[in-house]
């Protein structure tokens, strides 16, 4: 069964930064591209960000372009979100995915970014 | 962007009653999924390619639409199918999710 576990979050100040990681517990990570999808508090669900296999494509949310950072590092099974310039407005629960065509599974437990000052 | 509209927003049901829930899109979509998310719970896949049930997901959910209309429908409805259904779709690289209908107990 494929597991994804989340790392990272926590409380950050606005203007701050964090980092969060997702790591595959499969062999198949490279093979596949994934995603970040948050969730603010009550809310539904956001796509955020995307990155191919190969980690040479990434789109991203107009909410967070140019403030927010995929990566991947496969030889690690490893996903990465670099998360600056943070507003009160990123508080949210961050689920990372793979992504299977066009859909999200499976999804890492989330992990939650408080902005707060 | 192609919006996801998703009706009713609640809908009050009783075990073993069948849920319908609708997903419209803004303009026609290839494929489409939808998911079910319980409070406290990361979402889990429960439909893709618009009809195609993933994996361990019992019989009574059903998917079915295409172009711009989608229906999810789940019969005779069970206690651990109570939770909020989100539909969604990428096209040219971008994903997006409706706003979720939530299926509740009456």
């Amino acid at each position: 069964e494929v597991q994804l576990v989340q790392s990272g979050g926590g409380l950050v100040q606005p203007g701050g930064s964090l980092r969060l990681s997702c790591v595959d517990s499969s062999i198949a990570f490279s093979s596949y591209a994934m995603s970040w999808v948050r969730q603010a508090p009550g809310k539904g669900l956001e796509w955020i960000a995307y990155i191919n296999s190969g980690g040479t494509t990434e789109y991203y949310a107009d909410s967070v372009k140019g403030r927010f950072s995929i990566s991947r590092d496969n030889a690690k099974n490893s996903l990465y979100l670099e998360l600056n310039s943070l507003r009160a407005e990123d508080t949210a629960v961050y689920f990372c995915a793979r992504v299977v065509v066009r859909w999200f599974d499976p999804w890492g437990q989330g992990t939650l970014v408080t902005v707060s000052s | 962007e192609i919006v996801l509209t998703q009706s009713p927003a609640t809908l009050s049901l009783s075990p073993g009653e069948t849920a319908t829930l609708s997903c419209r899109a803004s303009q026609s979509v290839t494929y489409l999924a939808w998911y079910q998310q319980k409070p406290g719970q990361a979402p889990r896949l429960v439909i893709d390619g618009a009809s195609k049930r993933a994996t361990g997901i019992p019989a009574r959910f059903r998917g079915s639409g295409s172009g711009t209309d989608f229906t999810l429908t789940i019969t005779s409805l069970e206690p651990e199918d109570f939770a909020v259904y989100y539909c969604q779709q990428r096209t040219n690289g971008l994903f997006t999710f409706g706003p979720g209908t939530s299926v509740d107990i009456k």
